[in-house]
């Protein structure tokens, strides 16, 4: 069963950028579609994009379009996810996720960014 | 994009069951069988518990069942355990931008 391990606890001054990793267990890394999710403390879940692992294809949504970018390194198995011009909003814990059967089937353990002057 | 509305909270005692609703429109929860339901426990991430509408995982207990008519899927639990106590996200693929939208989150409690 794959696993996702993610790089820990960020803080980060306001205008700054995150960036976060994402490694997947196992040798099918190549045939996922990685999203990374947004949790802002109590509020919902919130899908900010996703990459196909194999292609290297992106898409963003609109909300953190021009902000956020995802990579990816196929060697090391990895996802990563860059969010710019943080701001104080964009303190939450965030996810990355495989799709699989048309649902986020495996999650990482996300990692928590605060930003904070 | 728009959300999905749940309930804030539902309860329940040890060995009831509880439906938790979760209504979105004709451009998502109706319009496509691509629901899923999310367990959260407290400084957890999410854990899948129901997929396609109403298909469980391997792992995930036949006491969670998932259904959707219209417009509003539904969540329901039997049997009612203390661990069961957690949030609950609902998630359906919505052509709007050709995206994921997800309910606010139920919390259930389990009294």
């Amino acid at each position: 069963q794959v696993q996702l391990v993610q790089s820990g606890a960020e803080v980060k001054k306001p205008g700054a950028s995150v960036k976060v990793s994402c490694k997947a267990s196992g040798d099918t890394f190549s045939s996922y579609v990685m999203y990374w999710v947004r949790q802002a403390p109590g509020q919902r879940l919130e899908w900010m994009g996703w990459i196909n692992a194999g292609k290297g294809n992106t898409k963003y949504s609109q909300k953190f379009q021009g902000r956020v970018t995802i990579t990816r390194d196929t060697s090391a198995s990895t996802a990563y996810m860059e969010l710019s011009s943080l701001t104080p909003e964009d303190t939450a814990v965030f996810y990355c996720a495989i799709l699989r059967r048309e649902a986020f089937d495996i999650w990482g353990q996300g990692t928590l960014v605060t930003v904070s002057s | 994009q728009s959300a999905l509305t749940q309930p804030r909270s539902v309860s329940g005692s040890p060995g009831q069951s509880v439906t938790i609703s979760c209504t979105g429109s004709s451009s998502d929860v109706g319009g496509y069988n691509f629901v899923s339901w999310y367990q959260q426990h407290p400084g957890k991430a999410p854990k899948l518990m129901i997929y396609g509408v109403t298909k469980r995982p391997s792992g995930v207990p036949d006491r969670f069942s998932g259904s959707k008519s219209g417009n509003t899927a539904s969540l329901t639990i039997s049997g009612l355990q203390a661990e069961d106590e957690a949030d609950y996200y609902c998630c359906s693929y919505a052509d709007t931008y050709t995206s994921w939208v997800f309910g606010g989150g139920t919390k259930l409690t389990v009294l």
